[in-house]
């Protein structure tokens, strides 16, 4: 039983480039949610799915955007990167009903040179 | 927006010695959770409290949810190094979007053994 599975696990980028980060769950799960992790900042929502082919912006959307074209996988992308955009990315997803906890993916750590 | 506050942000102690956490929201919330990250991992669910004045416990944590329901705490007793990472409250989005967390920045709580 896998969970949430998010890849890769590291990478370094430099200013400018691009990327897509890779979230899958095997548990079924309707919503699912992309979370950057800064220090003292806590953990910030960047976007959102309630469903197959539907997203929604979060906290801090800017600079990202994401795909959900089928409801195991939600993808954040990084259409050019840059240092600000340098933490740790976390994947989510939780089941429909009302008040169900979120299942966290072990993170991604990205840095932007 | 809505606000979810914890406080203190640090907190070391020594091995044995307890420790509470606090969790304030600036809106009236519907349930609220509790999630640990250990060092380096990822968040990982504790417990939800729904009532007004609940009170639950897991062995030696103890979590409460306020009358009002706009604060919660966390209390763990004799503390043990199994106990360090970072405790981390959440409640749902103030707009009426049960699936959306609001989580407060965490307190980090190092043990010395």
């Amino acid at each position: 039983n896998a969970g949430v599975t998010q890849t890769p696990k590291f990478r370094v980028l430099k200013t400018g480039q691009s990327m897509t980060l890779l979230c899958a769950q095997d548990m079924n799960h309707e919503y699912m949610y992309w979370y950057r992790q800064d220090p003292g900042m806590g953990l910030r929502l960047i976007h959102y799915s309630v469903g197959e082919g539907t997203t929604a912006k979060g906290e801090v959307p800017d600079g990202y955007n994401v795909s959900r074209l089928k409801k195991q996988n939600f993808l954040l992308g990084l259409e050019s990167a840059a240092p600000s955009q340098t933490s740790v990315y976390f994947c989510a997803s939780s089941s429909s009903t009302a008040g169900q906890p979120q299942h966290f993916g072990d993170g991604t750590r990205l840095s932007i040179l | 927006g809505q606000q979810v506050m914890q406080i203190p942000q640090y907190q070391h102690v020594q091995e044995g010695e307890d420790f509470t956490t606090y969790c304030n929201s600036s809106t009236t919330l519907s349930n609220i959770q509790w999630y640990k990250q250990r060092p380096g991992g990822h968040p990982v669910f504790l417990i939800q409290l729904v009532k007004s004045g609940e009170v639950k416990k897991q062995k030696r944590l103890t979590f409460q949810f306020g009358e009002a329901k706009k604060n919660s705490s966390l209390h763990i007793t004799a503390t043990q190094t199994t106990d360090v990472g970072t405790y981390f409250c959440a409640g749902p989005y103030s707009g009426g979007s049960n699936y959306k967390l609001t989580f407060g920045k965490g307190t980090l709580l190092t043990v010395n053994p």
